[in-house]
């Protein structure tokens, strides 16, 4: 099955740097790759995808890049802000599946 | 995603009872997913149902049991509580199979 890892698992910026998160996954059928945001006690939020016919996508501050060849995926945050605070997860799944396989989640901390 | 609703919020059990979580997709969506979230840790896949079929299934026990109605509510049942169960168990909705998930705030599990 899928297994994907993610790094850093905690990772402390200043407000206005950028902050970047990495995944890879194994399963070469994955052709979908969401991003989630979780607040404490919150629920996940899905902040931006990707899909493998796309090599990036930008959504304001927020931008995905995907190497299918190298199997990874990243998240990249500009100018980042305190509320941009919380645990990111990222995560894969299979064309014609159903099943999200997570990482195990970057907590992000943006210091003022 | 505010319209994916979860009742409970917080369920304490004791070892041995059963539990029936229940979801309700926002409002034109037809697939329901279920996680299992441990504390630290990514979503874990439980199960998904699309047009009332379970459409795909996670690494979990036969304790674990889903069904969806033809609203297109669903509830997840687990039987035989472990400690180990204890869990935030998050409602995932999507339009279809293979499209965005949006959670829910989540069940709070405490097994006892």
């Amino acid at each position: 099955g899928e297994n994907v890892e993610q790094h850093p698992s905690t990772l402390s910026v200043q407000e206005g740097d950028s902050a970047v998160i990495k995944c890879t996954y194994s399963d070469s059928a994955s052709n979908y790759f969401p991003w989630y945001k979780q607040e404490l006690g919150k629920r996940p939020q899905l902040i931006i995808d990707i899909r493998s016919n796309v090599g990036e996508k930008k959504d304001q501050r927020i931008a995905v890049t995907l190497n299918k060849t190298a199997k990874h995926f990243s998240l990249h945050i500009t100018e980042t802000q305190p509320e941009d605070s919380a645990v990111y997860f990222c995560a894969a799944r299979p064309g014609g599946g159903n099943k999200l396989t997570f990482g195990t989640g970057t907590q992000l901390k943006v210091e003022l | 995603d505010a319209g994916v609703t979860q009742s409970p919020t917080h369920l304490i059990k004791t070892r041995g009872q059963h539990v029936t979580l229940r979801c309700s997709p926002i409002s034109g969506h037809k697939s329901v997913s279920w996680y299992q979230q441990v504390l630290g840790q990514g979503p874990q896949f439980i199960f998904q149902y699309y047009e009332k079929e379970e459409r795909g299934r996670g690494n979990f026990p036969d304790r674990f049991s889903a069904r969806q109605f033809p609203n297109y509510s669903s509830e997840l049942n687990v039987n035989a509580l472990l400690l180990g169960d204890s869990a935030l168990y998050l409602c995932a909705s999507s339009p279809g199979p293979n499209t965005e998930a949006f959670f829910g705030q989540g069940t709070r599990l405490t097994v006892v």
